[in-house]
């Protein structure tokens, strides 16, 4: 059975910094792109970053683009997002999901989400 | 970035209705476009991908159609498991873009 479960989120103060884990079982974590996806409280769906399979690609959508690094270890079978300068808009659920087999990119199992709050 | 479009943001429907959401980008972007269900306090569950794939598991009476730029999501007929708020996804460029959502509630 696929798992994925995110941990590190929390309350931290506007420009502080904060990792996000997310542990990958029931499946081979290296075969596969991974996303970060993010809603904030009572808003829709925001896909945030993915990366290939040995981490030699990655993309971020522009709004956190120099600011969050998305990251894997192949070998612990673990999916990061390190996140510095946080603003108050950074306040969401994050979610790591794994694509699909079907060459489409789409986030096919998801995590149960966990919550990062940006305040003072 | 592309960006996607839905419509109704939202709608009421009875249990045995047929229901049809449409989605738009912004241009075209092949069939590189999913659907998603979300319901409150859980994570999105992938329905559809590749605008007329349906994700194994997931129930027939929900089938999806379109390419290019337009894109609909329809069921067939409405069961009390399906209200919640259904997103669209492009992944034919990043960023990965997801509309604004369509929420589904009971009439």
């Amino acid at each position: 059975e696929v798992q994925l479960v995110e941990s590190g989120g929390g309350l931290v103060q506007p420009g502080g910094s904060l990792r996000l884990s997310c542990a990958a079982s029931g499946f081979t974590f290296s075969y596969y792109w991974m996303n970060w996806v993010r809603q904030a409280p009572g808003k829709g769906l925001e896909w945030v970053a993915n990366i290939n399979q040995d981490g030699s690609e990655k993309y971020y959508v522009d709004s956190v683009k120099g600011r969050f690094t998305i990251s894997r270890d192949n070998a612990k079978n673990s999916l990061y997002l390190q996140m510095n300068s946080l603003r108050a808009e950074d306040t969401a659920v994050y979610y790591c999901a794994r694509v699909g087999d079907a060459n489409n990119y789409e986030s096919e199992y998801w995590g149960q989400g966990t919550l990062v709050t940006v305040s003072s | 970035d592309i960006q996607m479009t839905q419509s109704p943001s939202s709608l009421s429907a009875s249990v045995g209705d047929r229901v049809t959401i449409t989605c738009r980008a912004s241009q075209s972007i092949s069939s590189y476009l999913n659907w998603y269900q979300q319901k409150p306090g859980k994570a999105p569950k992938l329905l559809m991908y590749a605008a007329s794939s349906l994700q194994s598991g997931v129930p027939s009476r929900f089938s999806g159609s379109g390419s290019g730029t337009d894109f609909t999501l329809t069921i067939s007929s409405l069961q009390p498991e399906d209200f919640a708020t259904y997103y669209c996804q492009q992944t034919y460029d990043t960023p990965f873009t997801f509309g604004p959502g369509t929420k589904v509630d009971i009439k």
